[in-house]
């Protein structure tokens, strides 16, 4: 069973649509989060929820928007997309988003963006 | 603000012991995690370190001094599957994570 998965493992688009990614976890956490990993593989924090409810927005673009319909999903919407937002996307989940526990990642959304 | 500094890449040969090096600034301090992270996978949880001194799990140890705010991650018994990125990780009250750029670990024959 995966953890936390994460779909499609692979997306390329054009500049200027619209795609999302979707997250699930089976752990029964309550926070999950958005990171992104960039081609030097700087992992930088997007968004992290904590059942459902937003908690954390590190200064993404308004063309990105998280939605978490339910505590084990965390999906995110891109629009506009543009040729810098090509990266890996990694959704993660931790128990309770204390400091001290440990985060699941997902195996990774590759975008890339033409 | 907070920020982590690790070497950039180490290469070491099976059967070795290697130390990746993290110095941090952070105003407040709520614990240094390691993480590996192979390539085309996902990072995986390797140690957390909240007070200062060593734990150990299994071949891998992790360091923390806060006094120095510095923390090492040792890898014993070095294996070719050890070859990976290696992050330290400052945690945050919701359970951010600010990751270092992390160290490109390459294990030799």
């Amino acid at each position: 069973d995966t953890a936390v998965s994460q779909t499609p493992k692979y997306l390329v688009t054009q500049m200027g649509n619209d795609k999302s990614i979707k997250c699930e976890q089976n752990l029964g956490h309550d926070t999950m989060y958005w990171y992104k990993q960039d081609s030097k593989k700087f992992l930088k924090i997007m968004f992290s929820y904590n059942n459902k409810e937003l908690i954390i927005n590190e200064t993404v673009p308004n063309r990105f928007s998280p939605k978490s319909p339910d505590k084990a999903h965390l999906n995110l919407h891109i629009n506009s997309l543009e040729l810098g937002d090509s990266a890996v996307y990694f959704c993660a989940s931790s128990q309770d988003g204390s400091p001290n526990t440990e985060a699941f990642f997902g195996q990774g959304t590759r975008l890339t963006v033409v | 603000g907070q920020s982590l500094e690790q070497p950039s890449e180490v290469t070491a040969v099976e059967g070795a012991i290697v130390q990746i090096n993290c110095t941090y600034q952070t105003s407040g301090f709520y614990g240094l995690s390691w993480y590996q992270q192979h390539d085309g996978g996902a990072p995986t949880f390797l140690s957390y370190n909240a007070l200062d001194g060593l734990e150990e799990t299994g071949r891998f140890s992790s360091f923390l001094s806060r006094s120095d705010s510095y923390g090492y991650l040792l890898l014993q018994e070095l294996q070719m599957k050890d070859s990976a990125s290696y992050f330290c990780a400052l945690g945050n009250q919701g359970g951010k994570l600010i990751f270092g750029q992390g160290t490109e670990l390459s294990v030799k024959p």
